[in-house]
């Protein structure tokens, strides 16, 4: 099925360990991005690319690493995992950049960082 | 930095009523303005795109509205359904390549 495939669903981190959560689309999409949602915050975008090669910081980047090698993947990385790092991770696509049509959201990954 | 707010965050409905969710925008330089659904546990599903020429945009028993004057959207959900129930998220691209979410309105339709 096409779609944004995220894994881990869920993932429980001690303080200091770094983990990689994986997003992969099969739209051929030029536009990724990483998304943070925490309660009465909303969706907070953390990383986003617009193509292979290409990324760029967003609200939220402190913490986090990305990088896009392929048009496919766009993995986020987590340094040194802190409680407040704490939340549900949603990776999501669009053809060409926000409101262009067809962004589609992954599934999400729930941290706990303990 | 754009602002998105949504009023209320929660609204509980019985099966059958007409309602109305709210979205208000602080910056009214936007090309369009998306409406999503969450799903407890799930991720956002796209429900309509509104462009900035449009005032409004249909799709099914949804009807959403589009006024950049005064930075308000609408989404209206005709003959509620149990099914309906879910998280009601409007967002806002920016320029800058970025979505701006509300924090959204969590919806039940009571059988």
């Amino acid at each position: 099925n096409a779609g944004v495939t995220q894994t881990p669903k869920f993932q429980v981190l001690k303080t200091g360990q770094s983990m990689t959560l994986q997003c992969a689309q099969d739209m051929n999409h030029e536009y990724m991005s990483w998304y943070r949602q925490d309660p009465g915050m909303g969706l907070r975008l953390i990383h986003y690319s617009v193509g292979a090669g290409i990324t760029d910081q967003g609200e939220v980047p402190n913490g986090y690493n990305v990088s896009r090698s392929t048009t496919e993947d766009f993995p986020l990385r987590l340094l040194s995992a802190a409680p407040s790092q704490t939340s549900v991770y949603f990776c999501a696509s669009s053809y060409l950049f926000p409101g262009s049509g067809g962004y589609t959201f992954g599934s999400g990954t729930r941290l706990t960082v303990v | 930095k754009q602002e998105v707010t949504q009023i209320p965050a929660a609204l509980s409905v019985p099966e059958g009523e007409n309602l109305v969710l709210n979205c208000s925008f602080t910056d009214s330089a936007i090309y369009n303005l998306q409406w999503f659904r969450q799903d407890p546990g799930k991720g956002l599903t796209s429900l309509l795109l509104i462009q900035s020429s449009q005032r409004e945009q249909t799709s099914g028993r949804l009807n959403a509205s589009l006024d950049k004057s005064s930075g308000r959207s609408t989404l209206y959900i005709a003959a509620s359904q149990p099914g309906d129930s879910a998280t009601y998220l409007c967002a806002v691209p920016s320029t800058g390549n970025q979505f701006y979410f509300g924090t959204g309105t969590s919806l039940t339709v009571i059988p």
